[in-house]
């Protein structure tokens, strides 16, 4: 089977840091993703890692070691409005191929 | 441009009616995916096409679903015999094919389905 693990909750503060991290183990990988999504939202993509390192983007950073199965989403000057479910997803075959996603960690930003 | 549109975006049915779920993927994109999203939960995969072939239908429950995208673009998700466990909400995703593996898939908002 496939299994992805991250964190259920987490509470930062606004203005800090907070690092949300993500272990898995599936049957293939070819691809770590994040996507945010809000109450009531559609789930919209945030990074994509391949390869090994970090991919920065804007105040979003996603980090990759495939020799550990771990990777994490980085998200920097915490917003109010980050608060919202993340969920990293794997993709498990190459190509356009369905991603499997984690349960999602939900991050509430508090003043 | 527009997104991925789904409809209806909520639908009350009663136990063992049939419901058909449509999705209209972003112009131009090949792939095509369905997923199930439960309360609290990631997207759970049910199945997907690259234009009108159906790649995968491994993710189905069962016999009572099917999907359809018999010209490449819109698609349609059949529930028959609804079951109150099929309540959920069923999420359209999309993704155009450049071959680099890394295509972002989008999503729709959803139809929100609720089995009496």
């Amino acid at each position: 089977g496939q299994s992805l693990e991250q964190p259920s909750e987490v509470t930062a503060v606004e203005g800090a840091i907070v690092q949300i991290n993500c272990t898995y183990q599936t049957s293939g990988f070819y691809g770590l993703s994040w996507y945010q999504q809000h109450d009531g939202g559609a789930p919209t993509f945030l990074s994509y890692n391949a390869l090994d390192g970090l991919e920065e983007t804007g105040r979003f950073s996603s980090f990759l070691s495939r020799s550990d199965s771990y990777g994490y989403l980085l998200l920097q000057e915490l917003q109010m409005k980050d608060s919202a479910s993340y969920f990293c997803a794997v993709r498990v075959n190459s190509g356009n191929t369905p991603l499997v996603f984690g349960k999602g960690t939900r991050l509430s930003v508090i003043a | 441009g527009a997104g991925v549109s789904q409809s209806p975006r909520y639908k009350v049915t009663k136990r063992g009616q049939d419901v058909a779920l449509r999705c209209d993927p972003i112009s131009g994109h090949v792939s095509l995916y369905w997923y199930r999203q439960a309360l609290g939960q990631g997207p759970e995969f049910l199945t997907y096409f690259n234009y009108e072939a159906q790649q995968d239908k491994s993710g189905l429950p069962n016999d009572r679903f099917s999907a359809e995208r018999p010209e490449g673009s819109i698609s349609t998700l059949t529930i028959q015999r609804t079951e109150q466990r099929d309540s959920a909400m069923y999420r359209c995703a999309s993704s155009s094919q450049s071959g680099l593996g890394r295509e972002t898939q989008y999503f729709g908002p959803g139809t929100r389905l609720l089995v009496l």
